[in-house]
């Protein structure tokens, strides 16, 4: 099983939709949880971070995230063509050194105009 | 947001040449800096974790005697690729710390894009 999992996609979502995109797992000691935006040929920026489950929103972007579940979201609203990129959920790995991130295969997602 | 920087941004090499990499945080202090490389279409692979006046520790499978990393200071860590070859092609980037402990948020430089002839 990999650590963190994503759907790879491609998640193609009409423009003014709401994207969801999912993100489980397997490391119950996970305590910090991340969303990165990645353009072809960028590097990752920063989009949410969540700590505590429930929800954080932030703008347009609301991440989830359930522990018990082992399950982190991000849902886009309003979603724009400028949002169309790889979005990877990254996770704190603390049984590999606190600071180190695990991520995922990241999630290709198309906002279609 | 905390500013990280890379440079070069892309650098072409001829087969068997070092290329020197930069990874800067402009307006904090980097306690930890982390190196990644990332082939076309696949996620970011951890290289190393760079702490700042102590060596670097490498992931499983990486060479530490051909990626050699140096983090001399808080706010500078660099990554040499020796002898490269046409296999060590990829997208290099840099993320850093401030070292608040567990979880904190990476930020991440622009990256260096490699090719070796």
């Amino acid at each position: 099983q990999k650590e963190v999992e994503q759907n790879s996609g491609p998640l193609s979502v009409p423009e003014g939709a709401i994207a969801s995109l999912n993100c489980t797992y397997s490391d119950r000691g996970s305590q910090s949880f991340f969303w990165y935006r990645q353009y072809s040929g960028k590097s990752p920026e920063l989009i949410m971070s969540i700590y505590s489950n429930g929800d954080k929103e932030d703008g347009r972007f609301t991440a989830q995230l359930n522990k018990a579940s082992q399950y982190v979201s991000l849902l886009i609203r309003d979603s724009q063509p400028s949002d169309s990129a790889t979005y990877l959920c990254a996770v704190n790995a603390p049984n590999f050194g606190n600071e180190k991130l695990t991520f995922g295969t990241g999630t290709r997602l198309t906002i279609i105009p | 947001g905390a500013v990280v920087s890379q440079h070069p941004s892309r650098v072409i090499c001829k087969s068997g040449t070092s290329v020197k990499i930069e990874c800067r945080s402009l307006d904090f202090q980097a306690t930890t800096m982390f190196w990644y490389r990332q082939f076309p279409k696949q996620s970011l692979m951890l290289m190393a974790t760079s702490n700042e006046g102590s060596k670097a520790t490498y992931e499983q499978g990486v060479e530490k005697d051909k990626f050699l990393i140096n983090h001399a200071s808080l706010t500078l860590s660099t990554l040499t690729v020796t002898s490269a070859h046409p296999e060590d092609s990829s997208f290099y980037i840099c993320s850093a710390t401030g070292g608040g402990g567990a979880g904190e948020t990476q930020y991440f430089g622009p990256g260096t894009r490699l090719l070796v002839l």
